[in-house]
């Protein structure tokens, strides 16, 4: 089990350029999640899926956030336009079911100058 | 009041020494609960899950007491590779299995 894989693994980016960041569960977990985590703020819950279908989206900081899942493999978390503010580390995670642990990906740095 | 709250710590420790951690969280609906590691510039990872009946694996224990809400851990005979920051976890079913981490508690366990 290759376990969740996000990408990219670094990102570094000019104030006001759209980043995209990625995910792919692993293969039969129907909930996934982003999070964002900074030394300010600790781990927090941007969005979450399950089954394809955002559940609870009440996380994402403001519009400039948008997240989708197409299919059952795929997720992603966009920022248009990016701020020095939204610079921090973006995990995945996903789980078989609500309520159960979750495996979480290595995560994305992103870093906005 | 955060929903979940926790030490930040640090606690430092002796190699061998028994530490303990305590996490309360504030909404009586939750339902799930679970303990993660995170070490520095990682991903978090799940540890263990804990159960009012509490839950044992090796060295580490975990135990909810739902009366008084909160989770604890307990390790045992302490290595230095448990240094780390620990989070616990709590999921609310009513909420719409909405999980809330704590701010992690970190553990350094010193020669």
């Amino acid at each position: 089990d290759a376990g969740v894989i996000q990408s990219p693994r670094h990102e570094v980016t000019e104030m006001g350029q759209e980043v995209t960041l990625r995910c792919k569960p692993i293969s039969g977990h129907n909930s996934l999640f982003w999070y964002r985590q900074t030394m300010m703020r600790g781990l927090e819950l941007l969005i979450y899926f399950n089954n394809n279908v955002p559940i609870d989206d009440s996380g994402m900081p403001e519009d400039r956030f948008s997240a989708k899942m197409p299919n059952a493999s795929f997720s992603t978390l966009k920022i248009q336009p990016s701020e020095p503010r939204d610079s921090a580390v973006y995990f995945c995670a996903s789980s078989s079911r609500v309520g159960y642990g979750y495996t979480f990906g290595s995560g994305t740095r992103l870093t906005v100058v | 009041r955060k929903e979940v709250e926790q030490d930040p710590g640090p606690f430092n420790v002796p190699e061998g020494a028994t530490v303990a951690f305590n996490c309360t969280y504030s909404n009586s609906a939750s339902q799930s609960f679970f303990w993660y590691r995170q070490d520095c510039r990682k991903e978090p990872k799940l540890l263990m899950s804990v159960y009012s009946s509490g839950n044992e694996d090796g060295r580490f224990t975990a135990q909810l007491n739902r009366a008084s809400q909160y989770i604890s851990l307990l390790i045992r005979d302490s290595k230095l590779s448990d240094s780390a920051t620990y989070l616990c976890v709590v999921i609310s079913f009513t909420n719409a299995g909405k999980s809330t981490f704590g701010d992690g508690t970190t553990l350094t366990v010193k020669p």
